[in-house]
């Protein structure tokens, strides 16, 4: 079954304290990304990849880190979380091109920075 | 800058009527645009979308959109409500051949039986 993962699903956490929320892909997709999703915001980018060893900033990156050294896993990374961070996050993954692939989104992470 | 507007962040409507999400956007190129649903707990799922080929974009579940480039509009329609669409839709754009989406605020829609 073709499935986008996250763990974990919830998590509740002190500032300061070093966290990955780990993304797994297993469709061999080329581009992936995370998003945050806050009320009455939508979502937004944090980090997106193109490819392997290739990541870049979306709209929201400041506070997160982001690593892809193989196709199909793309952590996300908080070395000092705090309170505002506090949110719903989304991994998501498609083949290539976003007009021509549709994009999967995992079923999110609920992060509490207390 | 492209941008994505949802009039009202609520929308509740009875079994069987008509469902109407709006969606304007804002963007300085020919737009790409998306509606996803999302179930509680739940990722997103996309419903349809618009690439610039048909102006009424027909999608999953009996959902339909039309592109209104003179009114900047991408609204989501479906005749007739079911209580299974119960959900939370965001219209995204994207601009061009750029591959970012940017999402409106979200409509949370609820069917009254």
């Amino acid at each position: 079954e073709a499935q986008v993962t996250q763990n974990p699903r919830y998590l509740i956490t002190v500032t300061g304290k070093k966290l990955t929320v780990t993304c797994s892909q297993n469709m061999n997709h080329e581009y992936m990304s995370w998003y945050r999703q806050d009320p009455g915001l939508g979502l937004r980018q944090i980090y997106y990849s193109m490819n392997v060893e290739v990541t870049d900033k979306g709209d929201v990156p400041e506070g997160y880190k982001v690593s892809r050294k193989e196709k199909r896993n793309f952590p996300l990374i908080l070395e000092s979380p705090s309170p505002n961070q506090t949110s719903l996050y989304f991994c998501a993954s498609r083949a290539g091109s976003l007009t021509q692939e549709t994009q999967y989104f995992g079923p999110g992470t609920r992060l509490l920075v207390l | 800058a492209q941008s994505v507007t949802q009039l009202g962040s609520h929308v509740s409507v009875s079994e069987g009527a008509l469902v109407l999400l709006r969606c304007n956007y804002s963007s300085s190129v020919p737009p790409y645009l998306f509606w996803y649903v999302q179930y509680p707990n739940q990722g997103l799922q996309l419903l349809l979308k618009y690439t610039s080929a048909a102006t009424l974009v027909k999608g999953i579940n009996g959902f339909e959109a039309e592109f209104k480039k003179s009114e900047t509009s991408f609204h989501l329609t479906k005749p007739s409500a079911h209580m299974s669409d119960a959900a939370e839709y965001f219209c995204a754009v994207s601009e061009g051949g750029a591959q970012k989406l940017v999402f409106g605020q979200g409509t949370r829609l609820t069917i009254n039986p």
